[in-house]
């Protein structure tokens, strides 16, 4: 069965770096979000991504966040440097349809900011 | 915020069914109901949606009362994976957000 996948599983960086989440969405998929979930908190969500461009981004998805398509397959988050705060589970999710339909979810990527 | 309200936990016994309730009282006529659960630290996972039928699938069925202001999860023969916490969640399908709001949810733990 097709899965999102997302690597690294855990990342570790020090305040102020860059950091880049990667994502390989199920492969028939069109659009792409972003969530986040800091620990012991609800599910955010960040932005979401269709045909090349963010079609929706919440308050959290600053200028510090940026996401991308770079091939076929990718979608990548960057955060452009790191903040204690941003110390999360970040989920990539995918789907068929924008409005309407499941969003299926990778298994996130832990990261720590020190 | 979430449109939806849920008990923060429920026990279940092994092989037992699963009943687990959600009030979304401000629905409006085109907005559906998302059943998600999320085991520990994992990706939230989508179980099932309907709109204003009762709806089942491999994993559960969903009961959606005739008004629309509530709906049940049942997951017939609960097993110990299914302990999770489990997310109702109301999202409409013409011109709104594609987003998923998640709200508290709810702890679902099947004991043996």
């Amino acid at each position: 069965e097709p899965e999102v996948t997302q690597t690294p599983s855990h990342q570790v960086t020090q305040m102020g770096q860059e950091v880049i989440l990667r994502c390989v969405p199920i492969s028939n998929h069109l659009y792409f979000y972003w969530y986040r979930q800091i620990l012991g908190q609800k599910v955010e969500f960040l932005v979401s991504f269709y045909n090349n461009e963010i079609s929706e981004k919440s308050e959290i998805f600053d200028d510090q966040f940026s996401v991308e398509r770079p091939d076929g397959s990718n979608f990548t988050l960057k955060i452009r440097s790191t903040k204690l705060e941003d110390s999360a589970m970040y989920f990539c999710a995918s789907s068929v349809y924008a409005g309407f339909g499941e969003q299926y979810f990778g298994p996130g990527t832990r990261l720590t900011v020190t | 915020d979430a449109k939806t309200t849920q008990p923060p936990s429920m026990d279940c016994a092994e092989g037992r069914a699963a009943n687990l309730p959600c009030n979304h009282s401000t629905i409006s006529g085109n907005e559906y109901v998302y059943w998600y659960r999320q085991i520990h630290s994992q990706g939230p996972q989508y179980i099932i949606h309907g709109l204003k039928n009762n709806e089942t699938n491999e994993m559960a069925s969903l009961i959606i009362t005739e008004d629309r202001k509530s709906s049940t999860l049942i997951l017939p023969h609960a097993t110990l994976r299914d302990t999770a916490v489990y997310y109702c969640i109301v999202r409409g399908t013409q011109g709104g957000s594609e987003k998923l709001v998640f709200g508290k949810g709810m702890k679902l733990t099947v004991n043996p």
